[in-house]
């Protein structure tokens, strides 16, 4: 299995733009997790999906952030309109409902506003 | 709320040594514990996950205990190298009636091994 993708790696953009950042989670896993990255705030779980359905939306900050999972093997974390407040790593991961419920990260999508 | 606290919050420590690694939580109820390698730029790559009825997990080098009651878990690493210099994540999944999914992060210790 290729783990989780994450598409872009990286992403510069101008304040007022729409970002959108891609994820395929592992094949079965029935879960999927966006969480964000700070220095200043570590790592915050933003939204959670399970089978397809949004959970747990509460840590996402604002209404400029939506969050989707069409299929079982893609989601998109949008952000519309940018800040520079926005910038931060982004990181998708998912987990099996079975077994030992172990969670798996991609590498992340750097996002920066200038 | 259940809070992770990581400490050291920063190691450097010579090529050999044995290192111990702490995290505390202040709430026993939870679901499992998993540690975390950060590299500088990079994802999380999961290296021990410890369920709530288990004590210890080992892989390699690298031993994760837990001990629910006192709200702590260790992760001790043997015979410390240059390439384990990275930042150490411990999370827990507390063990709520609203849910058991979210993983809550520590701060982390970030660990450099010098040769």
């Amino acid at each position: 299995d290729a783990g989780v993708i994450q598409s872009p790696r990286h992403e510069v953009t101008e304040m007022g733009q729409e970002v959108t950042l891609r994820c395929k989670p592992i094949s079965g896993h029935d879960y999927l997790f966006w969480y964000r990255q700070t220095m200043m705030r570590g790592l915050e779980l933003l939204i959670y999906f399970n089978n397809n359905v949004p959970i747990d939306d509460s840590g996402m900050p604002e209404d400029r952030f939506s969050a989707k999972m069409p299929n079982a093997s893609f989601s998109t974390l949008k952000i519309q309109p940018s800040e520079p407040r926005d910038s931060a790593v982004y990181f998708c991961a998912s987990r099996g409902a079975q077994g030992n419920y172990g969670y798996t990260f991609g590498s992340g999508t750097r996002l920066t506003v200038v | 709320k259940q809070e992770v606290t990581q400490i050291p919050a920063a190691l450097s420590v010579p090529e050999g040594e044995n290192l111990v690694l702490n995290c505390s939580f202040t709430d026993s109820a939870i679901y499992n514990l998993q540690w975390f390698r950060q590299d500088p730029g990079k994802g999380l790559t999961s290296l021990l996950l410890i369920q709530s009825s288990q004590r210890e997990q080992t892989s390699g080098r690298l031993n994760a205990s837990l001990d629910k009651s006192s709200g702590r878990s260790t992760l001790y690493i043997a015979a410390s190298q240059p390439g384990d210099s990275a930042t150490y994540l411990c999370a827990v999944i507390p063990l709520s009636i609203y849910n058991t999914d979210k993983l809550i992060f520590g701060t982390g210790t970030r660990l450099q091994v010098f040769p």
